[in-house]
């Protein structure tokens, strides 16, 4: 089964920390993505990345940033965090299909607060 | 981009019966998926159906999809109390480079 680790469950940072959310996906996938989720407004895409130091904008990627240098690890950078970027995280990863219907795998997520 | 949007937006349902629920989109699609997210969890695949089918079954799942409408329908039977999740449609549109469009989410209880 596909694997995807997201290295923390819960992460607590104060305003202006620089803050790493790291994901691992060990089935070989081109594909990963990074979302948040917030009560009411679903899952939004923040980056994704087709391949290895390729990165793409979502949906809302500003205070945001993010780092492929190796297919299975991709990093979510928050530079310098705010109370509003308090969220649940998902990272997912799929394969690449041609014509599209690829599903994503998803984390177990990491729920950020910042203070 | 678009989203697909759910509706109803929670359920509450005796273990046995059948949960229904329902999701729209605005544009044209390549396919559309449901997932499934356990409290505090992240979300798991459940079905995909694509823009020429109109009908799918997984198990207990049949998820229905009417294009003219633009709209999609999850039907769980025979729900039991684990079961209990909220549940996201996805939209993958044309053009849309193969990212995933996802609605709001539909919770359901299922009371044993």
């Amino acid at each position: 089964d596909v694997k995807v680790t997201q290295s923390s469950r819960y992460l607590v940072k104060r305003t202006g920390e620089k803050v790493f959310l790291e994901c691992v996906q060990d089935m070989d996938h081109e594909n990963m993505f990074w979302y948040r989720q917030d009560p009411g407004l679903g899952l939004r895409l923040i980056y994704f990345s087709y391949d290895v130091k390729m990165k793409e904008k979502g949906d809302i990627p500003e205070g945001y940033s993010v780092s492929r240098e190796k297919k299975e690890r991709f990093s979510l950078i928050l530079e310098s965090a705010s109370t509003n970027q308090t969220s649940m995280y998902l990272c997912a990863s799929s394969t690449h299909l041609t014509g599209g219907g690829e599903k994503l795998f998803f984390g177990s997520g990491t729920q950020l607060s910042v203070l | 981009s678009q989203q697909g949007e759910e509706d109803p937006q929670a359920l509450s349902i005796q273990e046995g019966e059948n949960a229904t629920m329902n999701c729209s989109y605005k544009t044209s699609i390549n396919n559309l998926q449901w997932y499934r997210q356990n409290s505090g969890r992240g979300l798991v695949h459940l079905i995909l159906i694509r823009s020429n089918e109109r009908e799918k079954h997984s198990g207990r799942l049949r998820v229905t999809l009417d294009t003219s409408k633009k709209s999609s329908s999850l039907l769980i039977t025979a729900s039991r109390a684990a079961d209990t999740a909220s549940y996201f449609c996805a939209t993958d549109t044309l053009g849309g480079n193969n990212r995933l469009a996802f609605g709001k989410g539909n919770q359901v209880v299922v009371i044993p």
